[in-house]
């Protein structure tokens, strides 16, 4: 398995503008997290999924963003419209279960001017 | 969110020191802990997941122990060395499954 996959690796967008990130998990993992990593609070989860189903979007910062996961090897992260304080590296990963370790993508770093 | 805090964010230790950090969560509800290392322009990988109080797990230098009793996890480097220097995370696993990270502590081994 190439590991988890996500793209693109580097985004730059005007503010206003719509930015959509996308993961695609190792196979046969029923978890999938999205991370966004900032200086201030690290590594925060934004949300999870377990088998497709969205569990807890609780860290989702504003109505801005959204994420999907219409099938098992695909996952979305949108923000509509994106700001210039959306700026970040965002993480996907993926597991098989709590008691195993969560492999991470290389991380998409998204620039909002 | 899971209250999870480490300590302390930031180290420097010499080259050929031991060293060691803490990671302290709620000790309610607790599942697993994850340990992960993650190198500056990289992803994190982990090093230990730990469920059992008293367990304590190796890899290399590194080693870990834990305690769910009252909540904490000691991560060691026995004989640092430059190639050690990484923010190391911990991240309690809750009943619900959600892997929420700590800010992490940044060590820097000086040659």
């Amino acid at each position: 398995d190439a590991g988890v996959i996500q793209s693109p690796r580097h985004e730059v967008t005007e503010m206003g503008q719509e930015v959509t990130l996308r993961c695609k998990p190792i196979s046969g993992h029923d978890y999938l997290f999205w991370y966004r990593q900032t200086m201030m609070r690290g590594l925060e989860l934004l949300i999870y999924f377990n088998n497709n189903v969205p569990i807890d979007d609780s860290g989702m910062p504003e109505d801005r963003f959204s994420a999907k996961m219409p099938n098992a090897s695909f996952s979305t992260l949108k923000i509509q419209p994106s700001e210039p304080r959306d700026s970040a590296v965002y993480f996907c990963a993926s597991s098989s279960g709590g008691m195993a370790e969560a492999f991470f993508g290389q991380g998409t770093r998204l620039t909002v001017v | 969110i899971l209250n999870v805090e480490q300590s302390p964010q930031s180290l420097h230790v010499q080259e050929g020191d031991s060293t060691n950090f803490t990671c302290s969560f709620p000790s309610s509800n607790f599942y697993a802990l994850h340990w992960y290392r993650w190198e500056t322009a990289k992803s994190p990988e982990a090093l230990f997941v730990m469920t059992l109080n008293g367990d304590e797990k190796k890899k290399g230098r590194i080693s870990a122990t834990l305690n769910t009793k009252e909540g904490y996890s000691y991560l060691y480097i026995k004989g640092s060395q430059p190639e050690d220097s990484a923010t190391y995370l911990c991240a309690p696993l809750g009943g619900a499954n959600n892997l929420f990270f700590g800010t992490g502590t940044r060590l820097t081994v000086i040659p």
